[in-house]
């Protein structure tokens, strides 16, 4: 089955700097990765997706790229606030739209 | 639209006893799935159904079964409560399997089994 990675399981950053978080995936026919994010006690929402025939996709402050040859996919959040803390997921699919998912990245923005 | 909803929120089981976790969806979905939450771990998917009457086993599927007899609802059955099973159960669904149809999920059920 699929295996998908994420790093860093923490990070913070200052409000209004940047955050980064990449997720390497296993399977070289997965063919779709959203991003997640969850706040505390509350379900999973889908911020922002990209699909294989797609090398970036933005959404305001937020854009991911994927890298098919290297099979690694990045999520970039600009321009941080408060309310973007929270734990970021990303996940990896091929089919069935069955969704393989990282580990998580728990983002603390420090006003 | 209430979109998917969950019961029970919360509920501690005994170990060896049995529940249903419920959920319902009210978008006219096909596509239903049970994934589990465990602490600071992303989510492992249960089990998934393509339709009415259509069931597959996804990553983790032992010690769990499910029924899909309506488009609605898609309860998680557990049958002999085990510690490894205190989790948090979250239930989406999306209109199609197609990759990039999003998927919605439920607010999750939080399970202890002691």
């Amino acid at each position: 089955g699929e295996n998908v990675e994420q790093h860093p399981s923490t990070l913070s950053v200052q409000e209004g700097d940047s955050a980064v978080i990449k997720c390497t995936y296993s399977d070289s026919a997965s063919n779709y990765f959203p991003w997640y994010k969850q706040e505390l006690g509350k379900r999973p929402q889908l911020i922002i997706d990209i699909r294989s025939n797609v090398g970036e996709k933005k959404d305001q402050r937020i854009a991911v790229t994927l890298n098919k040859t290297a099979k690694h996919f990045s999520l970039h959040i600009t321009e941080t606030q408060p309310e973007d803390s929270a734990v970021y997921f990303c996940a990896a699919s091929k089919g069935a739209n069955n969704l393989f998912f990282g580990t998580g990245t728990r983002l603390t923005v420090i006003p | 639209n209430a979109g998917v909803t969950q019961t029970p929120k919360f509920r501690i089981l005994k170990i060896g006893q049995s529940m249903t976790l419920q959920c319902t969806q009210d978008m006219n979905h096909n596509y239903m799935y049970w994934y589990r939450q465990d602490p600071g771990m992303g989510l492992k998917l249960i089990y998934y159904s393509v339709g009415a009457g259509i069931t597959d086993k996804g990553e983790v599927p032992n010690g769990y079964n499910v029924s899909r007899s309506t488009t609605e609802d898609f309860p998680l059955r557990l049958e002999l409560a085990a510690p490894s099973q205190t989790s948090v159960y979250f239930c989406a669904s999306s209109s199609t399997g197609l990759p990039g149809n999003e998927q919605f999920f439920g607010p999750g059920t939080r399970l202890t089994v002691l």
